[in-house]
């Protein structure tokens, strides 16, 4: 989910389990969603992407859920791998007409 | 990543110098993006560019002048850094607004201001 003060929220899971992270948008025109990973040391990187006439995407081991009516976005990472730790954030877009606008983070730490 | 390159990578400098990053994209991409990066904060925008010799300001622009005299090049200036510059920096690029695919981001800029 987003954070609250200086820290980001940390979710740790089991090499294995599923993982589920969580975003709040504010924005109701918002219309284009995005979920980026981050490694340590790197530039975000595009995972998946949904939009808004969509509740549902899936991907590689990824799934993305939305949920207009409480503004509400989810990543969903199938059997966590190591390679999966990382912070991950959700942007939203609207129409195109301004820049996207990227949520504070949730870091994924996967214990071997 | 490939396609967008961004330098220095670390960058040290003392309060009141004037420093620029630089970004270059080979994607021809009209969008350019400056964002800064804090713990507590995520990625906040700093200025943007839809195309050559156009740019407009973001959510936090002062302190920075940028310019786009080039499709490919974004630079990012500090006309005279002050500590609460210290940050990540991170250049992006993408064919429009939304991007297909989002934006593509660079490795980073690392600048403390000491």
């Amino acid at each position: 989910g987003e954070s609250v003060g200086l820290h980001l929220p940390t979710l740790s899971v089991q090499e294995g389990d599923n993982s589920i992270i969580n975003c709040a948008y504010s924005n109701s025109a918002s219309d284009y969603f995005i979920w980026y990973k981050q490694e340590s040391g790197k530039g975000p990187q595009f995972i998946i992407d949904i939009r808004s006439n969509m509740d549902k995407r899936q991907g590689q081991r990824v799934t993305v859920l939305l949920n207009k009516t409480v503004k509400h976005l989810s990543l969903q990472i199938a059997a966590t791998q190591p390679g999966d730790s990382a912070v991950y954030f959700c942007a939203e877009g609207a129409s195109g007409n301004t820049p996207l606008v990227f949520g504070k983070g949730t870091r994924l730490s996967v214990i071997a | 990543d490939a396609g967008i390159t961004q330098s220095p990578r670390y960058k040290i400098t003392e309060t009141g110098r004037q420093v620029t990053l630089m970004c270059h994209q080979t994607w021809s991409h009209s969008y350019m993006f400056w964002y800064r990066q804090d713990l507590g904060h995520g990625l906040r925008l700093i200025y943007y560019s839809a195309a050559a010799d156009i740019t407009d300001k973001g959510e936090v622009p002062d302190g920075y002048v940028v310019s786009r005299s080039k499709t490919e090049n974004f630079p990012l200036t500090l006309e005279s850094a002050t500590r609460s510059q210290t940050s990540v920096y991170f250049c992006a690029s993408s064919g429009n607004f939304a991007g297909n695919y989002g934006y593509t981001f660079g490795s980073g800029t690392r600048l403390t201001v000491v």
